[in-house]
């Protein structure tokens, strides 16, 4: 079993949907959850970061963590068809190194 | 452009040789790490260089891979005898070191993609 689990898709939506994207792990030494967006032969680039339990809003963007059932999801408001693209969560564990420790990745599309 | 950068972006070779790619990190980021990506995969972990000192790897890092970050600023990662289980992107992130319990965002680069025939 993958220490972090998260569904591939594809994910199709029409422009201005809200888009619910979700992740599980098993590891309760994670601390640190990130949501990563990669679009196509691009590196990865960081949209949200939360520490430990709770939500974070910025803009159009929501993230939620429970530890409790180690579960973090990102929620996309009035999606556009730039938001196209893979998005990634990522943990980490306090630690020294900080390494990321990545799920699959879900590819969402987003029609006009 | 300050981000991290590498090169090159995309190396075509032959099973059997040896291929060497570099990693450029933002500058004054302590620290160093290579990831590795395979087609519809996440990003995992190879390895982490604080500073100079490689001071983790990943069971990924077979005895064929070798990372090098020479006085601490660029990296090297170099791949000896090439499979065709290597072709992936090697993706490499940079991040300064902040106080203990903080995390401290990984920039990443944009990757090189290795094609092995």
């Amino acid at each position: 079993q993958k220490e972090v689990e998260q569904d591939p898709g594809p994910l199709s939506v029409p422009e201005g949907a809200i888009v619910s994207l979700n992740c599980t792990y098993s590891n309760s030494a994670f601390q640190y959850f990130m949501w990563y967006r990669q679009y196509s032969r691009k590196g990865p680039e960081l949209l949200m970061y939360t520490y430990s339990s709770g939500n974070k809003e910025d803009g159009r963007f929501t993230a939620q963590v429970d530890k409790s059932s180690k579960y973090i999801s990102l929620f996309i408001r009035d999606s556009q068809p730039s938001d196209s693209a893979t998005y990634l969560c990522a943990m980490s564990a306090p630690g020294d190194t900080d390494k990321l420790i990545f799920g699959t990745g879900t590819r969402l599309q987003v029609f006009p | 452009d300050t981000g991290v950068s590498q090169n090159p972006r995309h190396k075509i070779t032959k099973r059997g040789q040896n291929v060497t790619f570099r990693c450029d990190p933002i500058s004054e980021h302590n620290r160093l790490y290579w990831y590795r990506q395979t087609l519809g995969q996440g990003p995992e972990f190879l390895t982490y260089f604080q500073n100079e000192a490689q001071l983790e790897k990943s069971r990924l890092l077979s005895d064929r891979f070798s990372a090098e970050r020479p006085k601490g600023s660029f990296s090297t990662l170099e791949i000896q005898r090439t499979e065709q289980g290597d072709s992936a992107m090697y993706l490499c992130a940079s991040s300064p070191q902040g106080g203990q319990g903080l995390y401290n965002e990984q920039f990443f680069g944009p990757g090189t993609r290795l094609t092995v025939l």
